[in-house]
């Protein structure tokens, strides 16, 4: 079947400007999760959805970045206010439920340049 | 809090020699543990996992022993390819779902 697909794939902004990248889960799983990667850094939690509970924001670097998920299915993150240090490839991934034996099934990124 | 630490590359091997690659991890309570793979130019994809202590992950001729005593989920391969080229990511998941990532170690196997 088809995995977690994101878009863009890659997006180009200037500093200061919105961005918007999406997230389409594997169909059936109730768990999303945003992870961004940095080139030296490694990957970084940002936020947890699963179902429609209210999600655990607490990796969000600042007020500037947000995320939302319509009909617990496709998710939304949202940078305002581009800064230079968001440049970095944002990972989305899915799993089936949320148990901690349940495999995250991830998705190909959206590589985030801000000039 | 949680954190995973494992060993930063880059690992330069040739074909057939057997590799190690450390991982470390502190956590509270009974995490889960995974390596994760990145291959050139593709996403992360699941290589193996453990889910309890001394619960042994194998997946392509690559295995990890979940050691509670020492805190450590070691990935190990007998023999590797050129095709096994490619970062590697430990990572535990502990409560609340939370998946911590380590910084990963790039391999790079030679003929």
């Amino acid at each position: 079947g088809a995995g977690v697909s994101q878009s863009p794939s890659n997006k180009v902004t200037e500093k200061g400007k919105d961005v918007e990248l999406r997230c389409d889960p594997i169909s059936g799983h109730t768990a999303l999760y945003w992870y961004r990667q940095s080139l030296g850094q490694g990957l970084e939690f940002l936020i947890y959805f699963q179902g429609n509970s209210a999600p655990d924001k607490s990796g969000l670097p600042s007020d500037r970045f947000s995320a939302e998920r319509t009909g617990g299915s496709v998710s939304t993150l949202t940078i305002q206010r581009t800064q230079q240090e968001d440049s970095a490839v944002y990972l989305c991934a899915s799993s089936p439920t949320d148990r901690g034996t349940d495999t995250q099934y991830f998705g190909p990124g959206t590589r985030l340049t801000v000039l | 809090g949680n954190s995973v630490t494992q060993m930063e590359g880059p690992v330069t091997l040739s074909e057939e020699a057997f590799l190690t690659i450390n991982c470390t991890y502190t956590a509270t309570g009974y995490p889960s543990l995974f390596w994760y793979v990145q291959y050139p130019g593709e996403g992360l994809q699941l290589l193996l996992k453990a889910t309890k202590a001394d619960d042994k992950g194998s997946n392509k001729g690559f295995e990890a022993t979940y050691r509670k005593e020492t805190t450590s989920f070691h990935l190990e391969k007998g023999s590797v390819q050129v095709s096994d080229s490619a970062v590697y990511f430990c990572a535990l998941m502990g409560s609340y779902q939370k998946v911590t990532f380590g910084i990963g170690t790039k391999l790079q196997v030679i003929p």
